[in-house]
């Protein structure tokens, strides 16, 4: 089946640690985004990827990188330099082009540091 | 500057009611496109529908309907006999095509909705 799949669906970090998540889809879409949700909050974009080896900011991309080496893969790394990561991190992807097409969600990983 | 209001924290009704979502928005495009999503307890969003700025058609798909109403910058959710599974949080988004990065949503802060037996 098409899909995005996010990894681990839940990831515990000690303070100082740098952690990545995964973020991986089969749908064959250009574009890929990565958004943190806190509670009661909507989703602010930390990155986003329109085409193979490049990426830009979002709104909250400090403490954060990114790296996007293939189509399929949009992994993000939460650096020791952020000062509060424990949140909902959910990945997107779409077709580009058209700013119409939806985009689609994977579940998610819930991140916390101890 | 995009931005996506929704003003409903919480919502709590009991089964069989019809509850209404509200959703305000803000944009200096002309040409725009927003969007409801469902996002269930398990965390991952769901599409729901899609609206772009030319089309003012309200649309029903079951038990949902949309109303879209570009004199007040409004694109409302209604659910007809609301049901259990239709718990979840709600989230209105908005994309422009002038925002700098092509397809990028700007959400609310969504609704929880809660629907009692």
């Amino acid at each position: 089946d098409g899909g995005i799949t996010q990894s681990p669906k839940y990831l515990f970090r000690k303070e100082g640690q740098n952690v990545t998540l995964s973020c991986e889809q089969n749908l064959n879409h250009d574009a890929m985004y990565w958004y943190r949700q806190d509670p009661g909050q909507g989703l602010r974009l930390i990155y986003y990827s329109q085409i193979v080896n490049d990426f830009q900011k979002g709104d909250i991309a400090e403490g954060y990188s990114v790296s996007r080496e293939k189509k399929e893969s949009f992994p993000l790394t939460v650096t020791s330099a952020q000062k509060n990561p424990t949140a909902f991190y959910l990945c997107a992807s779409r077709t580009s082009g058209a700013s119409y097409n939806e985009q689609f969600f994977g579940p998610g990983t819930r991140l916390t540091v101890l | 500057a995009q931005k996506v209001t929704q003003a409903q924290t919480e919502i709590s009704v009991v089964e069989k009611e019809d509850v209404t979502l509200d959703c305000v928005y803000e944009t200096r495009d002309t040409t725009y496109y927003l969007f409801w999503y469902k996002q269930p307890p398990s965390g991952e969003l769901v599409f729901l529908i899609r609206r772009n700025s030319f089309d003012e058609q309200n649309e029903i798909s079951g038990r949902y309907s949309w109303n879209f109403q570009k004199s007040t910058s409004s694109f409302n959710f209604t659910i007809t006999a609301s049901q259990v599974v239709d718990s979840a949080v709600y989230f209105c988004a908005l994309s422009a095509l002038g925002g700098s990065t092509l397809g990028r949503l700007y959400f609310g802060r969504g609704t929880q909705l809660t629907v009692w037996p």
